[in-house]
């Protein structure tokens, strides 16, 4: 059961825009900046957003972040097939004790 | 560039202890945390912890506390993580990462190829 919570699945075709959800609550999300994690299977997670909105240096545009209260988003345009993925939200729990969490992931599929 | 490479797949019977490398480069290893992350099959991320790789000041997720330990080599560029009694739902692939500044709540801005775990009897 993982702390903040996002859609298990979504699906788009190629071209087309994606969102994917992440909804926690005030003491993490809340009080803390989300970041978005792409992991494609057999490699390493990578930042994908960091600040809720930023994107590190590499990352093309077609990927976004915003986040209102208790919740972000993930915007995904132009998808592509090598965009097909697990997507994991993340932000600090708001105490040393419990960390950061995540969330349990999306996979999104490119159809 | 920054690389994180992580040490080698281990297979470990239930009580075992488990200890995990992950040499660091690219970087200056003691301005910036490291953090440990691990994905059981078919499931999601979990944040097991961080060190302050300056001072070796460590904070681990309850789960964890009194089974895990974190330690740094700085004179190596290398963060080791030890597990110890270890069951079968550790079995799990372990990721090093580093934070994108010194504390634990900077995001994770690489990643190691991560460490296969298997524990089984």
């Amino acid at each position: 059961q993982s702390v903040l919570t996002q859609p298990p699945s979504v699906s788009a075709a190629p071209g087309q825009k994606v969102t994917i959800s992440c909804s926690g609550g005030s003491s993490n999300i809340g009080n803390n900046y989300v970041s978005w994690y792409q992991h494609l299977p057999g490699t390493a997670p990578k930042l994908l957003i960091y600040e809720n909105n930023k994107r590190p240096s590499g990352i093309p545009d077609r990927f976004s972040g915003s986040k209102s209260g208790t919740s972000a988003t993930l915007g995904i345009t132009g998808l592509q097939t090598g965009d097909e993925a697990d997507y994991y939200c993340g932000t600090w729990a708001g105490s040393l004790n419990a960390g950061v969490v995540f969330g349990g992931g999306t996979k999104l599929t490119v159809l | 560039q920054v690389q994180l490479v992580q040490s080698g797949g281990e297979v470990k019977r239930p009580g075992a202890s488990v200890t995990f490398s992950c040499k660091a480069s690219g970087y200056t290893f003691t301005s910036y945390g490291i953090s440990w992350v691990r994905q059981a099959p078919g499931q999601g991320l979990e944040w097991m912890g961080w060190i302050h790789t300056f001072s070796g000041n460590t904070n681990y997720a309850q789960k964890f506390q009194g089974r895990v330990s974190m330690t740094t080599d700085t004179s190596t560029s290398t963060a080791y993580m030890e597990l110890r009694s270890l069951r079968s739902d550790d079995t799990a692939i372990y990721y090093c990462t580093k934070n994108s500044g010194m504390s634990a709540w900077y995001p994770s801005d690489f990643w190691g190829q991560g460490t296969l775990l298997t524990v089984s009897s």
